[in-house]
């Protein structure tokens, strides 16, 4: 088992461009959560999704979308990159609320 | 003030030491505690859960004190695997809080 994945490891962006990253897990959890890891701040949560079908915002949500396309993905869409979004991206497979299984990180420059 | 307050550290130990962190939190009513461990440069794992009565694995004790707000984790003959970051996480409000982590560096 794989566990979470996230694609990609590493992405530039300049201002202005636009990408998504790729979440997905084979543990069967329900809840999936997008953080950003920034340095001084710790763990900051975007978005959540408790269930297929539902999504909520976090604590940081402006500048991002989620789609949560069935029960093992979860992505994370930048509409318009900002280097204020400059950060280390993780996302979670929960078992519980405080169970997480986090993916190895996507590292994000945005010049 | 921020809701879960860690000592950031570095944290410079020789092998064999005892090392002890704390952490603080700001909601008094926060309901569950837990340790998370970070490598350099990867995602964070659970280490532990932290009881109201204590809780040992190993070498690693946890322990709550809710009267003062902070939960202490204690690591007992440190190894150089031990070095990492440890994340302080408080669970309450259907919200889970980390904290900016305190670092841990076991030399020879």
């Amino acid at each position: 088992n794989a566990g979470v994945t996230q694609t990609p490891k590493f992405q530039v962006l300049k201002t202005g461009q636009s990408m998504t990253l790729q979440c997905a897990q084979d543990m069967n959890h329900n809840s999936m959560y997008w953080y950003r890891q920034d340095p001084g701040m710790g763990l900051r949560l975007i978005y959540y999704s408790a269930s297929e079908g539902t999504t909520d915002k976090g604590e940081v949500p402006n500048g991002y979308n989620v789609s949560r396309l069935n029960k093992r993905e979860f992505s994370l869409r930048l509409e318009s990159a900002a280097p204020s979004q400059t950060s280390v991206y993780f996302c979670a497979s929960v078992k519980r609320e405080y169970e997480q299984y986090f993916g190895p990180g996507t590292r994000l420059t945005v010049t | 003030r921020k809701e879960v307050e860690q000592d950031p550290g570095p944290f410079n130990v020789p092998e064999g030491a005892t090392v002890a962190f704390n952490c603080t939190y700001s909601n008094s009513a926060s309901q569950s505690f837990f340790w998370y461990r970070q490598d350099c440069r990867k995602e964070p794992k659970l280490l532990m859960s932290v009881y109201s009565s204590g809780n040992e694995d190993g070498r690693f004790t946890a322990q709550l004190n809710r009267a003062s707000q902070y939960i202490s984790l204690l690591i007992r003959d440190s190894k150089l695997s031990d070095s990492a970051t440890y994340l302080c996480v408080v669970w309450g409000f259907q919200k889970l809080v980390f904290g900016t982590g305190t670092r841990l560096l076991v030399s020879p």
